[in-house]
């Protein structure tokens, strides 16, 4: 599986937009990016995934590079509520059992 | 609410007994995954099974065990318990094995600890 580097913990004011980046520049061609996050002990929460274009839900957008080494988790106008940790994921969708692996993440902390 | 639930929530016991965690996947999912979160691990993926069979496996011990049932409840069985082995477990579903559109989906988790 493709490794992920994100910066270990990032800092938001609340109502502004959080941008969280991840590197993974050993992405391959059938891999797709997951973003799941992670509220203080509760079970990890699906945001959002990705192949190569930029992606769009309730939650949050997902900007993936051209070359695809690279991608940020943009919270729009973050709350409180998504103070987490947030994990970058690059997934293989065939063989190896479709599992996700987790790294260490990045704590986002929203402040007022 | 993901829809995948998880007994116990909480549970205490001594070293050297042995526990089950159970797990009932989202309606109509077919994989469930089991994964082990500690303080010093992070979350790590112990195994998978797809519509009855393992499909993958982790660094799960081989104190533990897991199977699932044809109704597509999973249980893990945690043996010869050891003060490490005092974490949360995280059950996971999601409907197929592979593909795009296979998201997986986590329960809130069991807290295992051990004294």
């Amino acid at each position: 599986d493709a490794k992920t580097t994100q910066p270990p913990s990032m800092d938001c004011a609340e109502g502004r937009a959080a941008n969280l980046p991840c590197n993974h520049s050993t992405i391959s061609g059938n891999e797709y990016v997951y973003w799941y996050r992670q509220i203080h002990s509760q079970g990890p929460q699906y945001i959002i995934h990705g192949l190569k274009n930029n992606e769009t839900n309730e939650m949050a957008s997902l900007i993936i590079t051209e070359d695809r080494k690279s991608s940020t988790l943009i919270l729009p106008h973050a709350t409180l509520r998504d103070t987490a940790v947030y994990y970058c994921i690059v997934r293989p969708l065939a063989g190896g059992g479709n599992k996700l692996t987790f790294g260490t993440g990045t704590q986002l902390k929203v402040e007022l | 609410d993901s829809g995948v639930t998880q007994t116990p929530k909480h549970l205490i016991t001594a070293t050297g007994q042995r526990v089950t965690l159970r797990c009932s996947p989202r309606s109509g999912d077919l994989s469930v995954y089991w994964y082990q979160q500690s303080l010093d691990q992070g979350l790590q993926f112990l195994i998978q099974y797809y519509n009855g069979e393992e499909r993958a496996k982790g660094n799960i011990l081989e104190r533990f065990s897991a199977q699932q049932f044809p109704d597509l409840h999973s249980e893990l069985n945690l043996s010869s318990l050891e003060l490490g082995d005092s974490a949360l477990y995280f059950c996971a579903s999601s409907p197929q094995d592979r593909g795009s559109g296979n998201t997986i989906y986590f329960g809130e988790g069991s807290w295992l600890t051990v004294v």
